[in-house]
């Protein structure tokens, strides 16, 4: 079974919409990972949650909301997004985030905002 | 400030061997990532250093100077699958990642 699913795979919506993408591991791992990747540009590490808690947030704008209810399910819900916002979102995981632990990939959603 | 330099771009034939070097200035330091991306793909793990020194793992190796802040990886017997984005990633004394923006390799026939 894939370690780390997404989905949706592709998104396209509209700046006054609201949506979810979703994030589930498969590894019995404790920290979850939201970062963006823009076309030959660094990943941008979004959000962190360590055993639910969520422990990084960096400068993300409020119009991402992450969420986080369990260790093996991270959300992130859109609303009132910009065109420059359309990126790959990558959700990653690993067994924590306090230590230097290899991070697992889901495979990303695709976000177009018109 | 951090950062991670790494050459945007590499071609080099099949069958040869490339090098992908990566500097890095992180605030403290607990081991280098090298991940591999194929296009529309998640990245996936390929080697972790944190003592000096190179550490094999069959046509791939990585290599470590921390005194240097330098980082390669090196990849033997090239194939065509081989053509994707490496990925260079430093932790930090926070335990974030640092990444660089990748470097696409271009196989030739």
């Amino acid at each position: 079974e894939t370690g780390v699913t997404q989905t949706p795979r592709h998104l396209v919506m509209g700046m006054t919409n609201k949506k979810s993408l979703k994030c589930e591991q498969h590894l019995g791992h404790n920290a979850m990972y939201w970062y963006k990747q823009s076309a030959k540009k660094p990943l941008e590490l979004m959000f962190v949650y360590n055993f639910k808690e969520q422990t990084e947030n960096n400068s993300v704008p409020s119009r991402f909301s992450p969420e986080c209810p369990n260790s093996s399910h991270l959300f992130l819900h859109l609303h009132t997004l910009q065109p420059e916002d359309s990126a790959l979102y990558l959700c990653a995981s690993s067994q924590a985030s306090e230590v230097t632990d290899t991070q697992y990939f889901g495979p990303g959603t695709r976000l177009t905002v018109l | 400030g951090q950062n991670i330099d790494q050459p945007t771009e590499m071609t080099a034939t099949e069958g040869a061997i490339v090098q992908i070097n990566c500097t890095y200035q992180t605030s403290g330091f607990n081991g280098l990532f090298w991940y591999q991306q194929h296009a529309g793909e998640a990245p996936t793990f390929l080697s972790y250093n944190v003592l000096d020194g190179l550490e094999e793992k069959g046509r791939f190796s990585s290599f470590l100077s921390r005194s240097k802040g330098y980082s390669y990886l090196l990849l033997k017997e090239l194939q065509m699958k081989d053509s994707a984005s490496y990925l260079c990633a430093a932790s930090d004394s926070n335990y974030q990642l640092i990444w660089g923006a990748g470097t696409k390799l271009i196989i030739k026939p």
